[in-house]
């Protein structure tokens, strides 16, 4: 078992609707990241967190430390939103991020 | 300007060759990576260095080896290419390891094709 697991493993959508992405881990944490990996193959950072939440336009990323669990919202789905979204956590006294397997979303238009 | 780039885009070469992956970044960063992405998506931790010091060496063949002339650049070496080692690398970069509390940036990725 993956000590990050992402679910859904795959989402379509239609443009508009509210997305939520699910990340859960099992081991203790420094902090937790969210990426976009855009079709073309780019990896883009969008969020680090420890904590409550953060919000950049229309993502939005919460943490709950005491259940171990992620959630990254998206509203207003737009197709240019489609992409591969992928939580890593960052271990307590490692250097490394434990990566999960990532969710694919297609937002149709 | 781009923060990291890296050389080549795409690599096509025959089994049992030796390449070279160049990564460097321009953000004043002290610390890189080198990651592998296979056919099922999952990004994997090859390398990473800490002002040209190696701190994360994963369980990797010895065919492959990281090289850091300075802080801003980190090349990767493949000896003996196979088919297996086909993949996209990625490199990155971060302000320190800080244990996972740094964002990192990534470079736009290497298609190798072993063929």
């Amino acid at each position: 078992k993956n000590e990050v697991e992402q679910s859904p493993q795959n989402l379509t959508a239609q443009e508009g609707e509210f997305i939520t992405i699910n990340c859960s881990y099992s081991v203790g944490i420094s902090a937790l990241h969210w990426l976009q990996q855009h079709p073309g193959g780019g990896i883009v950072s969008l969020f680090m967190l420890s904590s409550g939440k953060k919000k950049h336009g229309r993502l939005i990323a919460t943490i709950n430390i005491q259940e171990k669990h992620s959630s990254l919202h998206i509203t207003a789905s737009h197709p240019r939103d489609s992409a591969v979204y992928i939580c890593a956590v960052g271990l307590i006294g490692n250097y490394q991020l434990i990566w999960g397997a990532g969710t694919k979303l297609i937002i149709k238009p | 300007d781009t923060a990291v780039s890296q050389t080549p885009k795409y690599l096509v070469t025959q089994m049992g060759n030796d390449k070279s992956i160049k990564c460097e970044q321009n953000l004043g960063h002290d610390t890189m990576y080198w990651y592998k992405q296979d056919s099922k998506k999952f990004l994997k931790i090859m390398f990473s260095y800490n002002n040209k010091e190696l701190i994360i060496n994963e369980t990797v063949p010895n065919r492959f080896s990281p090289k850091s002339p300075d802080k801003a650049h980190l090349n990767l070496h493949i000896n003996s290419l196979e088919l297996g080692d086909s993949a996209v690398y990625f490199c990155a970069s971060s302000q320190d390891t800080s244990g996972g509390r740094e964002t990192q940036y990534f470079g736009p990725g290497t298609r190798l094709l072993v063929l």
